[in-house]
């Protein structure tokens, strides 16, 4: 049974550009969310997705957007790139709709923008 | 995180036992989550504990919860290089997001 899986692992941008980041959710989970780790520090919530939209959006910009498939993989844009925006990106699934008992996360993307 | 507090560091001699603290805000949090990362990878859920329980044991991890002082600990028996990692604690906000302290740092030493 395959955990979360995320792709690219590593990603060098420069200001201005655009990246997208991808997540395939654990087999059986419906829900993804997403955190931006910055360096030293411990995962900040960006947004969850549930039956393909957005449900709840932490404090981050609106140059970071989301889109959930119909079979529940989903997408991380960032638009705009700054160099704050340099960070392990992780996302995480959990079931059935909600947080519940656990939420597995995935290995992260590492993104730098130069 | 900023609702979520931890020490940042703790250096523990391999075969001792580890106890990493952690205090939050939110009285109304679910559940509790322990978490380790090592150098390079995601997050590893360790364990978690619900909320209207005072201790979980799982092999060599003890979670202890204090509801009254919002306090969080997790004991770790045994320990050895392997556990060297950082370790996040985090609550749970309602039911769509986790909220994590800033992560303590353990180090294990022969």
């Amino acid at each position: 049974d395959a955990g979360v899986t995320q792709s690219p692992t590593h990603l060098i941008k420069t200001r201005g550009q655009q990246v997208t980041l991808r997540c395939s959710p654990k087999s059986g989970h419906d829900t993804v969310s997403w955190y931006q780790q910055a360096l030293g520090q411990g995962p900040q919530f960006i947004f969850q997705y549930y039956e393909e939209e957005e449900r709840q959006r932490g404090n981050f910009p609106d140059r970071f957007s989301g889109h959930q498939f119909p079979n529940y993989s989903s997408e991380l844009n960032v638009n705009a790139l700054l160099l704050g925006d340099s960070a392990l990106y992780l996302c995480a699934s959990s079931p059935d709709g909600g947080l519940q008992e656990t939420q597995y996360f995935g290995p992260g993307t590492r993104l730098l923008v130069l | 995180g900023e609702d979520v507090e931890q020490s940042l560091f703790l250096s523990v001699r391999e075969g001792d036992s580890s106890v990493i603290n952690c205090t939050y805000t939110d009285s109304s949090s679910t559940y509790l989550y322990w978490y380790k990362q090592e150098p390079g990878a995601g997050l590893q859920l360790l364990t978690y504990i619900f909320s209207n329980m005072d201790m979980k044991q799982d092999q060599r991890l003890t979670v202890l919860l204090n509801k009254k002082d919002k306090h969080l600990s997790l004991r770790i028996a045994d320990t050895q290089t392997g556990d060297s990692a950082i370790y996040f604690c985090a609550e749970s906000i309602s039911d769509y997001k986790l909220s994590f302290g800033a992560g303590t740092t353990v180090t294990v030493r022969a």
